[in-house]
């Protein structure tokens, strides 16, 4: 059971920004707690993103970064390309059910 | 180069059980915490169980007292034991190292789950 709610899709044209918004609650993001996002290409295994909320790992391109703020957290992604097209999860812990907590997923379109 | 190889999977009818297990190679399964996610048919990420590097194990209610999280250290390799599989189980199935999470010059870091496995199918049906 999801608990970390984000938007089904969104879209842009190529070179423009979009925003991929990840809501919790007090007993996860608004604990403190890390958030990290995965892009997962169709077909492929998930990819980290960003790490503890705004750290990219090497080889991911800066056009991608991550903010977290209370209880949410972004990431946001700009000059999009058309190889961004894919799904993307955020991803933490929570407290009151003791275990580790993906987003809802949000599928990003290129037009 | 950290890599982590999936074996395991299949068609199995409902009430069975599947051992999946996932083959490190660049990192320690022992060393590090290790975790299963599954993906059902058109869904989202699930995360499944964890084994602490101390061994604690922990898992997710759906699957509670159902599914086992093992490892063994002289194969480095993790295993996750599925028994009373049901049709709900259906899913691609992948092992990760992470959360990974170190202390650098006094201060954590959480790089997430980092290494993935390429995926196993599981379908439950009769």
């Amino acid at each position: 059971q999801s608990v970390l709610t984000q938007p089904p899709s969104v879209s842009g044209a190529p070179g423009q920004r979009v925003t991929i918004s990840c809501t919790g609650s007090s007993s996860n993001l608004g604990a403190r707690y890390d958030v990290h996002w995965y892009q997962q290409l169709p077909g492929t295994a998930p990819k980290i993103l960003i790490s503890g909320n705004s750290n990219r790992p090497s080889g991911v391109p800066d056009r991608f970064s991550g903010s977290k703020s209370g209880t949410s957290a972004s990431l946001a992604i700009t000059g999009l390309q058309a190889e961004d097209e894919a799904d993307y999860y955020c991803q933490s812990y929570d407290s009151s059910l003791s275990g580790y907590i993906f987003g809802t997923g949000t599928k990003v379109t290129v037009l | 180069e950290e890599q982590l190889v999936q074996t395991g999977g299949g068609l199995i009818q409902p009430g069975g059980s599947l051992r999946l297990s996932c083959a490190a190679s660049g990192l320690s399964v022992s060393n590090n915490y290790m975790t299963w996610v599954r993906q059902a048919p058109g869904k989202g990420l699930e995360w499944v169980s964890v084994i602490y590097s101390v061994g604690t194990t922990y898992y997710a209610d759906s699957v509670k007292g159902r599914f086992i999280i093992s490892r063994d250290n002289s194969k480095n390799t993790l295993n996750l034991q599925m028994n009373s599989l049901r049709p709900e189980d259906t899913a691609v199935y992948y092992c990760a190292r992470g959360p990974h999470i170190t202390m650098v010059q006094g201060v954590t870091r959480n790089y997430g789950m980092d290494v993935w496995g390429q995926g196993t199918t599981v379908t439950v049906s009769s």
